[in-house]
């Protein structure tokens, strides 16, 4: 069974563009969870979606934040325009829905974000 | 809110040695779970080891045992016999759990980074 994936694993942009930042989540889970980390500071949680509906977006930082889940399957974290700021590791987790294993999550190998 | 803190930014013993990492953390809920997750050099983060915060014993994972201190709020990880593998970062988190079910987002601590010497 395939893990969780994520897209690109690096990305570099300059400051004012547009990065997409994709997750395929573990097939039949229904949680998917963004994070990030900034250098040197914890793993925040960014939103989770239960199937294709944001269950809690409180950890987005700001409206530059978009992030979309096409028909419950994978995710999109698009982040328009990027700022310094923005540069870190993004983290995207999955786990079953809440009658099965909910609550260990399945990490992405993270998509390394830096902005110039 | 919950805050969770390790206080070791980073730890390095020899192979075989026993280790303790420490992880305190903050809330007033009464329901919730307690995790180790551990990510490897260039690798994905991957569970370690869990804890239910109604359950008094402590959970243990083969060599990776759980000291879980409520009242304290205390969550810390022991590694017996340590091998080399085992060199990574260790991230203590906290999931808070809804009444009627599901649960929030983890909050992790800042991490532990474990150095196992040959």
């Amino acid at each position: 069974e395939a893990g969780v994936t994520q897209f690109p694993s690096h990305s570099v942009i300059e400051k004012g563009q547009t990065v997409t930042l994709r997750c395929d989540p573990i097939s039949g889970h229904d949680n998917l969870y963004w994070y990030r980390r900034v250098m040197g500071k914890e793993i925040k949680f960014l939103l989770h979606f239960v199937k294709e509906s944001k269950q809690d977006e409180s950890g987005m930082p700001n409206n530059r934040f978009l992030a979309e889940r096409t028909g419950g399957t994978y995710s999109t974290l698009k982040v328009q325009p990027a700022e310094l700021e923005d540069s870190g590791v993004y983290f995207c987790a999955s786990s079953q829905d809440w009658g099965g294993s909910p609550y260990e999550q399945y990490f992405g190998p993270g998509t390394r974000l830096t902005v110039t | 809110a919950q805050t969770v803190t390790q206080s070791q930014p980073e730890m390095s013993v020899q192979e075989a040695e026993t280790v303790t990492l420490s992880c305190t953390y903050d809330t007033s809920e009464n329901n919730y779970y307690l995790f180790w997750y551990k990510q490897p050099p260039s690798r994905q983060m991957i569970l370690v080891i869990r804890q239910e915060a109604y359950k008094q014993q402590n959970a243990t994972e083969n060599r990776f045992s759980v000291n879980f201190q409520k009242a304290a709020k205390s969550f810390s990880l022991k590694i017996s016999d340590s091998q080399l593998g085992d060199t990574a970062m260790y991230f203590c988190a906290f999931m808070r759990l809804y009444s009627g079910g599901g649960a929030d987002g983890l909050t992790f601590g800042k991490g532990t980074h474990l150095i196992i010497q040959p």
